[in-house]
């Protein structure tokens, strides 16, 4: 599986938007980029999930470059609530494969 | 419908005694995990099951680490006996067939062992 690498934190305040990017430079044709959130005392929740150029939801963005060797998450607006550590995995979709969890990157949204 | 269900949510246990975990997946899920996190940490996968069969259980330290599920269903994970280095939240999560993508995961029983 390919090995992903984020930055181990952010800070930024109420109502910025906030992008993360992830590294992810020996992915696979078959691979998927996916993103979970976790607060604390809490499991992982889904977040995002593409394979190539924008993927939006109510949530977030995805963006991933035409040689998908990064993948940057944008957050609009965040909130206090976004407060969270962000985990970047990359894998194949559907029940086929782990799903392996770097150390994330933990967002501190202040007021 | 109720998400991923993990029981117990806390558990605090002497060290070389025996402990169990378990984990209800959302229904019709046939792809189960259990990941052991440490603090600060991000989840470290322990085993995967498809149905009832461990496909990948790698990870899992066999010689105190054992787990099951029986009729692919609910799961188990049990550490016997359990050693200081053990204390940790261990998390379960349960995805769908080959048309899912998005895994679920229960809020994890925090172990501690003293």
């Amino acid at each position: 599986l390919a090995k992903t690498t984020q930055p181990i934190s952010m800070d930024s305040y109420e109502g910025q938007e906030v992008n993360i990017t992830c590294s992810h430079n020996n992915i696979a044709t078959n691979d998927y980029i996916t993103w979970y959130q976790q607060f604390p005392s809490q499991g992982p929740r889904f977040i995002i999930q593409g394979y190539k150029t924008k993927v939006t939801n109510e949530v977030a963005s995805l963006f991933i470059p035409a040689d998908r060797k990064s993948s940057t998450l944008s957050l609009p607006r965040v909130s206090l609530s976004d407060t969270a550590v962000y985990y970047c995995l990359v894998g194949g979709a559907g029940s086929q494969g782990n799903l392996i969890f770097g150390k994330g990157t933990k967002l501190s949204v202040k007021p | 419908e109720a998400g991923v269900v993990q029981s117990p949510r806390y558990k605090i246990i002497e060290k070389k005694q025996p402990v169990a975990f378990w984990c209800n997946p959302i229904s019709g899920h046939n792809t189960l995990y259990w990941y052991l996190q440490n603090l600060g940490q991000g989840p470290e996968l322990l085993i995967r099951y498809e149905n009832e069969e461990a496909v990948d259980d790698s990870q899992l330290p066999k010689d105190r680490f054992s787990a099951e599920r029986l009729k692919g269903v609910d799961s188990t994970l049990k550490i016997q006996p359990a050693e200081l280095g053990d204390s940790a939240v261990y998390l379960c999560a349960s995805r769908q067939g080959p048309e899912g993508t998005e895994a679920f995961f229960g809020q994890g029983t925090r172990l501690t062992v003293v």
